[in-house]
């Protein structure tokens, strides 16, 4: 069974470009979330999809937003790329928005904005 | 201050020894994640606890809930144990099973 996977793994943006990552979850699994992490923040919740619908979203401006697709691939933007913009965005799935179930990561994408 | 701490935040052991990390955490919780990622970036859901004890290979778990804390345990370390474990949790407010708050990470280094 193949795992959570993110594409690209490493890419470089100029400041004020946007950018598309994209997750394609275990099959079966319906929920996939994102997640940022840095040096100086750590890892932070970005936002939650399940069956197309954003079902949370974490504490970060409007220019980070994202879909699902009806396939549960999931993708998220960034609009007018900042410097601390540069992070690895990591995706994760479940196979249930609910509690109690474990939750599968991707290797990342990693992210350097110039 | 944050609502979960890990300690040690830096940890080096020799091969064959018993290690210990700790996390604490200030919000009711309903459930707690140990997190391993190696340097290339890839989390690995180590464990979910709720209560009591999780036990895998040489991995174990354990949580106090009324005392908001848990502890993840490595027997005979090894040195491909070396990675950052992160602890993360699941407030009771939350019904998404995906939105955690994550410690900052305890770096092992386990030396041959």
């Amino acid at each position: 069974k193949a795992g959570v996977t993110q594409t690209p793994r490493y890419l470089i943006k100029t400041r004020g470009q946007q950018v598309t990552l994209s997750c394609s979850p275990i099959s079966g699994h319906r929920s996939v979330s994102w997640y940022q992490q840095t040096p100086g923040q750590g890892l932070q919740f970005l936002f939650e999809y399940f069956s197309e619908t954003q079902r949370n979203k974490g504490n970060f401006p409007g220019r980070f937003s994202g879909r699902q697709f009806s396939n549960s691939r999931s993708e998220m933007n960034v609009s007018t790329l900042e410097l601390g913009d540069s992070a690895l965005y990591l995706c994760a799935s479940s196979n249930s928005r609910f509690l109690g179930n474990t939750i599968y990561f991707g290797e990342g994408s990693w992210l350097t904005v110039v | 201050k944050n609502e979960v701490e890990q300690s040690p935040q830096n940890l080096t052991a020799q091969e064959g020894e018993f290690i210990t990390i700790n996390c604490s955490y200030s919000v009711g919780i309903s459930a707690l994640h140990w997190l391993q990622q190696h340097p290339g970036g890839g989390i690995v859901s180590l464990f979910m606890l709720s209560s009591g004890k999780k036990k895998h290979g040489r991995l174990i778990a354990t949580i106090n809930i009324q005392e908001k804390h848990s502890s993840l345990h490595i027997t005979a370390s090894h040195p491909r144990d070396s990675a950052v474990y992160i602890c993360a949790v699941r407030s009771l407010k939350e019904t998404s099973g995906s939105r955690l708050t994550f410690g900052e990470g305890t770096q092992l280094t386990v030396n041959p």
